[in-house]
Protein backbone atom coordinates (compact mmCIF):
# COMPACT_ATOMS: atom_id res chain seq x y z
CA UNK A 1 0.00 0.00 0.00
CA UNK A 2 2.56 2.38 -0.89
CA UNK A 3 1.10 6.05 -1.62
CA UNK A 4 0.41 7.67 -4.73
CA UNK A 5 3.48 10.09 -5.74
CA UNK A 6 2.44 13.57 -6.41
CA UNK A 7 4.40 16.16 -6.76
CA UNK A 8 5.34 18.00 -3.16
CA UNK A 9 4.61 21.95 -4.94
CA UNK A 10 3.59 23.67 -8.14
CA UNK A 11 2.62 27.50 -8.69
CA UNK A 12 1.48 29.63 -11.01
CA UNK A 13 0.39 32.89 -11.42
CA UNK A 14 -3.53 34.45 -11.67
CA UNK A 15 -4.91 33.11 -15.07
CA UNK A 16 -2.24 30.72 -15.89
CA UNK A 17 -3.18 26.88 -16.39
CA UNK A 18 -1.19 24.39 -13.93
CA UNK A 19 -1.16 20.21 -14.05
CA UNK A 20 -0.86 18.30 -11.19
CA UNK A 21 0.18 14.53 -11.73
CA UNK A 22 -0.62 11.46 -9.25
CA UNK A 23 1.45 8.50 -10.27
CA UNK A 24 0.86 4.94 -9.09
CA UNK A 25 0.38 1.52 -10.39
CA UNK A 26 -1.48 -1.20 -12.53
CA UNK A 27 -2.90 -2.27 -9.36
CA UNK A 28 -4.24 0.88 -8.36
CA UNK A 29 -4.87 4.11 -10.50
CA UNK A 30 -3.72 2.81 -13.80
CA UNK A 31 -6.02 -0.40 -13.10
CA UNK A 32 -9.37 1.12 -12.35
CA UNK A 33 -11.25 3.73 -13.68
CA UNK A 34 -11.60 5.55 -9.90
CA UNK A 35 -9.43 8.30 -9.11
CA UNK A 36 -10.59 11.26 -7.10
CA UNK A 37 -9.38 14.76 -6.03
CA UNK A 38 -9.95 16.70 -3.31
CA UNK A 39 -9.19 19.84 -2.42
CA UNK A 40 -8.02 20.85 1.73
CA UNK A 41 -7.67 24.46 2.96
CA UNK A 42 -5.44 24.70 6.45
CA UNK A 43 -7.70 23.09 9.04
CA UNK A 44 -10.68 22.46 6.94
CA UNK A 45 -11.76 18.84 5.81
CA UNK A 46 -11.02 17.63 2.37
CA UNK A 47 -13.47 19.25 -0.06
CA UNK A 48 -14.04 16.69 -3.36
CA UNK A 49 -13.41 18.09 -6.82
CA UNK A 50 -13.31 15.09 -9.23
CA UNK A 51 -14.20 11.87 -8.72
CA UNK A 52 -14.35 8.43 -11.85
CA UNK A 53 -10.76 10.17 -13.07
CA UNK A 54 -12.90 13.35 -14.71
CA UNK A 55 -15.81 13.71 -13.28
CA UNK A 56 -16.88 17.22 -11.79
CA UNK A 57 -19.43 16.93 -8.71
CA UNK A 58 -22.59 19.73 -8.72
CA UNK A 59 -20.85 23.28 -7.76
CA UNK A 60 -17.23 23.14 -8.30
CA UNK A 61 -16.12 24.99 -10.71
CA UNK A 62 -15.65 23.90 -14.77
CA UNK A 63 -12.11 25.46 -14.31
CA UNK A 64 -10.98 21.58 -12.48
CA UNK A 65 -10.62 18.94 -14.80
CA UNK A 66 -9.02 15.58 -14.62
CA UNK A 67 -7.73 12.56 -16.77
CA UNK A 68 -5.68 9.71 -17.23
CA UNK A 69 -3.13 7.57 -19.27
CA UNK A 70 -1.90 4.33 -18.24
CA UNK A 71 -0.76 4.88 -14.11
CA UNK A 72 -0.65 8.29 -14.25
CA UNK A 73 -3.91 10.49 -13.26
CA UNK A 74 -3.67 14.54 -13.71
CA UNK A 75 -5.80 17.24 -12.20
CA UNK A 76 -5.82 20.59 -14.20
CA UNK A 77 -6.96 23.62 -12.99
CA UNK A 78 -7.50 26.64 -15.35
CA UNK A 79 -7.68 30.40 -15.14
CA UNK A 80 -6.06 29.73 -11.53
CA UNK A 81 -7.15 32.05 -9.18
CA UNK A 82 -6.51 33.06 -5.79
CA UNK A 83 -9.56 30.88 -4.33
CA UNK A 84 -7.53 28.00 -5.62
CA UNK A 85 -4.58 27.96 -3.51
CA UNK A 86 -4.52 25.00 -1.21
CA UNK A 87 -3.64 21.49 -0.87
CA UNK A 88 -4.58 19.04 -3.19
CA UNK A 89 -4.94 15.27 -2.91
CA UNK A 90 -5.35 12.46 -5.30
CA UNK A 91 -6.69 9.33 -4.33
CA UNK A 92 -7.56 5.90 -6.14
CA UNK A 93 -9.27 2.15 -5.55
CA UNK A 94 -6.90 -0.96 -5.43
CA UNK A 95 -6.65 -4.59 -6.22
CA UNK A 96 -6.86 -5.16 -2.40
CA UNK A 97 -10.58 -3.40 -2.10
CA UNK A 98 -8.22 -0.62 -0.31
CA UNK A 99 -8.05 3.07 -0.91
CA UNK A 100 -4.77 4.82 -1.27
CA UNK A 101 -4.09 8.53 -1.28
CA UNK A 102 -1.33 11.00 -3.23
CA UNK A 103 1.32 12.48 -0.64
CA UNK A 104 -0.44 15.50 -1.12
CA UNK A 105 0.45 19.10 -3.42
CA UNK A 106 1.02 22.53 -2.41
CA UNK A 107 -0.55 24.64 -4.97
CA UNK A 108 0.79 28.49 -4.73
CA UNK A 109 -0.79 31.31 -6.75
CA UNK A 110 1.88 33.75 -7.33
CA UNK B 1 -28.11 18.19 5.28
CA UNK B 2 -25.43 15.59 5.77
CA UNK B 3 -23.78 15.52 8.77
CA UNK B 4 -20.79 13.53 10.30
CA UNK B 5 -19.70 14.47 14.22
CA UNK B 6 -16.81 12.77 15.54
CA UNK B 7 -15.97 12.09 19.07
CA UNK B 8 -13.74 10.31 21.37
CA UNK B 9 -10.16 11.71 20.65
CA UNK B 10 -7.83 12.75 23.28
CA UNK B 11 -3.91 12.09 24.45
CA UNK B 12 -3.46 8.41 25.35
CA UNK B 13 -0.02 7.01 26.51
CA UNK B 14 1.44 4.40 23.92
CA UNK B 15 0.37 0.47 23.95
CA UNK B 16 -3.30 1.68 25.56
CA UNK B 17 -6.20 2.02 23.29
CA UNK B 18 -8.86 4.17 22.51
CA UNK B 19 -12.73 4.12 20.56
CA UNK B 20 -13.72 6.91 18.11
CA UNK B 21 -17.12 7.38 17.35
CA UNK B 22 -18.59 9.30 14.64
CA UNK B 23 -22.30 10.07 14.63
CA UNK B 24 -24.16 10.23 10.79
CA UNK B 25 -27.14 12.11 10.50
CA UNK B 26 -28.65 13.69 7.53
CA UNK B 27 -29.22 10.70 5.23
CA UNK B 28 -29.64 6.82 5.15
CA UNK B 29 -26.37 5.58 6.96
CA UNK B 30 -27.54 1.53 6.50
CA UNK B 31 -26.95 2.05 2.82
CA UNK B 32 -23.31 3.98 2.47
CA UNK B 33 -19.95 2.59 3.18
CA UNK B 34 -17.62 4.36 5.90
CA UNK B 35 -14.68 5.38 6.03
CA UNK B 36 -11.71 6.64 8.21
CA UNK B 37 -9.34 8.96 7.30
CA UNK B 38 -6.40 10.44 9.21
CA UNK B 39 -4.30 13.11 9.05
CA UNK B 40 -0.97 13.57 10.86
CA UNK B 41 0.08 17.05 11.76
CA UNK B 42 1.32 18.65 8.83
CA UNK B 43 1.27 15.76 7.07
CA UNK B 44 -1.04 13.90 4.10
CA UNK B 45 -3.64 12.20 4.51
CA UNK B 46 -3.86 8.92 4.79
CA UNK B 47 -6.93 6.37 4.59
CA UNK B 48 -7.16 3.78 7.67
CA UNK B 49 -10.06 1.86 7.31
CA UNK B 50 -13.71 0.69 5.20
CA UNK B 51 -16.16 -0.80 6.38
CA UNK B 52 -19.57 -1.93 3.85
CA UNK B 53 -23.08 -0.70 4.46
CA UNK B 54 -23.87 -4.00 6.22
CA UNK B 55 -20.73 -4.76 7.70
CA UNK B 56 -20.01 -8.15 6.76
CA UNK B 57 -17.00 -6.22 5.14
CA UNK B 58 -13.97 -4.50 6.13
CA UNK B 59 -10.24 -3.82 5.25
CA UNK B 60 -7.85 -2.29 6.81
CA UNK B 61 -4.46 -0.15 5.61
CA UNK B 62 -1.45 -2.05 6.30
CA UNK B 63 0.23 0.44 9.31
CA UNK B 64 -3.09 -0.71 11.02
CA UNK B 65 -3.81 -4.02 10.29
CA UNK B 66 -4.06 -5.90 13.61
CA UNK B 67 -4.27 -3.67 15.80
CA UNK B 68 -7.68 -1.00 14.66
CA UNK B 69 -10.98 -2.80 14.17
CA UNK B 70 -13.36 -0.54 12.32
CA UNK B 71 -17.21 -1.65 12.90
CA UNK B 72 -20.86 -0.13 12.36
CA UNK B 73 -24.28 0.40 14.74
CA UNK B 74 -27.07 1.18 11.87
CA UNK B 75 -29.48 1.25 14.57
CA UNK B 76 -27.67 4.24 16.15
CA UNK B 77 -26.09 5.60 12.95
CA UNK B 78 -22.98 5.11 14.32
CA UNK B 79 -19.70 4.68 13.02
CA UNK B 80 -16.72 3.31 15.00
CA UNK B 81 -13.09 2.67 15.65
CA UNK B 82 -11.33 0.59 17.87
CA UNK B 83 -7.74 1.42 18.23
CA UNK B 84 -5.50 -0.75 20.36
CA UNK B 85 -1.34 -0.48 20.46
CA UNK B 86 -1.56 3.02 20.25
CA UNK B 87 2.32 4.20 18.85
CA UNK B 88 3.40 7.72 18.56
CA UNK B 89 3.00 7.53 14.69
CA UNK B 90 -0.79 6.98 14.91
CA UNK B 91 -1.21 10.53 16.30
CA UNK B 92 -3.97 12.47 13.98
CA UNK B 93 -6.51 13.86 13.13
CA UNK B 94 -9.24 11.20 12.54
CA UNK B 95 -12.25 12.15 10.11
CA UNK B 96 -14.87 9.62 9.42
CA UNK B 97 -16.19 9.79 5.92
CA UNK B 98 -18.90 8.75 4.00
CA UNK B 99 -18.12 7.06 0.44
CA UNK B 100 -20.91 7.86 -1.98
CA UNK B 101 -23.55 5.28 -2.70
CA UNK B 102 -22.12 2.66 -4.82
CA UNK B 103 -19.61 4.58 -5.99
CA UNK B 104 -15.76 5.11 -5.23
CA UNK B 105 -14.82 8.46 -3.82
CA UNK B 106 -15.80 10.58 -0.38
CA UNK B 107 -18.45 12.67 -1.01
CA UNK B 108 -19.00 13.57 2.95
CA UNK B 109 -16.11 14.47 5.91
CA UNK B 110 -16.60 15.31 9.53
CA UNK B 111 -14.43 17.97 10.75
CA UNK B 112 -12.71 15.07 12.67
CA UNK B 113 -11.22 14.46 15.65
CA UNK B 114 -7.83 14.61 17.19
CA UNK B 115 -5.75 11.90 18.55
CA UNK B 116 -2.19 12.35 20.36
CA UNK B 117 -0.75 9.63 21.58
CA UNK B 118 2.24 10.56 24.20
CA UNK B 119 3.80 9.50 27.21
Amino acid sequence: QSALTQPASVSGSPGQSITISCTGTSSDVGGYHYVSWYQQYPGKAPKLMIYDVSNRPSGVSNRFSGSKSGNTASLTISGLQAEDEADYYCSSYTSSSTRVFGGGTKLTVL
Amino acid sequence: QVQLVESGGGVVQPGRSLRLSCAASGFTFRDFAMHWVRQAPGKGLEWVAVISYDGSHKYYADSVQGRFTISRDNSKNTLYLQMDSLRADDTAVYYCVREEYKCVYFDYWGRGTLVTVSS
